[in-house]
């Protein structure tokens, strides 16, 4: 069974405020890391996909990073809006030897940003 | 990317009724999936919908309960059968680009938020 851990699962930080969250995922069949932006009543975003160890990605004032020997990848968010308020999903997909695909979700990490 | 409606966008339904979830893109795509996300869990895969053939279910999910049609490149419906409370989820369908289940992206619909009473 894959897992997938976010964390945390949800925060809240002040407007201005950096903050970062955890994706965690085994570190067997590697194939990419996607980050996914999911605001309430809206499609999940895509953010980033990594595929390399040691991967950063930066889009504005989110940036993301990837160690895919230990298994993780942090997603960091530059001076809070409350506009960044959303759900920050992270998916694995891994790639077994036969060749099998598969894309599994973390729970999310739920974040409020106050005015 | 890609746009992607679905219908109804929320629904209160009574145990043991079905409702059909309707996913519309706006253009051709090969490959559909339709996820559902119960309160406080992850988006769960349920099944690939290939056009033309049947749809291919994960491990835990069954044709009998969530028939899936797929009649062109770019429509879809999932039909949840006998729903009973634990049916209560969001469903959304996405596409993906891209020759391989490799490392694409994703575009997601904008979900179906289902609570089954």
């Amino acid at each position: 069974i894959l897992n997938v851990e976010q964390s945390p699962q949800s925060l809240h930080v002040q407007e201005g405020d950096s903050t970062n969250f955890t994706c965690s995922f085994p570190s067997s069949n590697f194939y990419a890391l996607h980050w996914y932006r999911w605001e309430t009543a809206k499609s999940p975003e895509a953010l980033f996909v990594m595929t390399l160890n040691g991967d950063e990605k930066k889009k504005g004032r989110i940036s993301a990073t990837l160690n895919t020997k230990e298994g993780y990848s942090y997603l960091y968010i530059k001076g809070s809006q409350p506009e960044d308020s959303a759900t920050y999903l992270c998916a694995f997909n891994s790639r077994t030897t036969s060749g099998t695909y598969k894309y599994i979700f973390g729970t999310g990490t739920r974040l409020k940003v106050l005015a | 990317s890609a746009v992607i409606s679905q219908k109804p966008s929320r629904d209160i339904c009574q145990r043991g009724t079905s409702l059909t979830i309707q996913c519309q893109v706006d253009s051709q795509v090969t490959m559909m999936f339709w996820y559902r996300q119960q309160p406080g869990q992850s988006l769960t895969l349920i099944a690939t919908a290939n056009q033309g053939s049947e749809a291919t279910y994960e491990s835990g999910f069954v044709i009998d309960k969530f028939p899936i049609s797929r009649p062109n490149l770019t429509f879809s419906t999932l039909t949840v059968s006998n729903m009973s409370p634990e049916d209560s989820s969001i469903y959304l369908c996405s596409v993906a680009r891209g020759q391989l289940f490799s490392h694409y992206e994703q575009y997601f619909g904008p979900g179906t938020r289902l609570t089954v009473t």
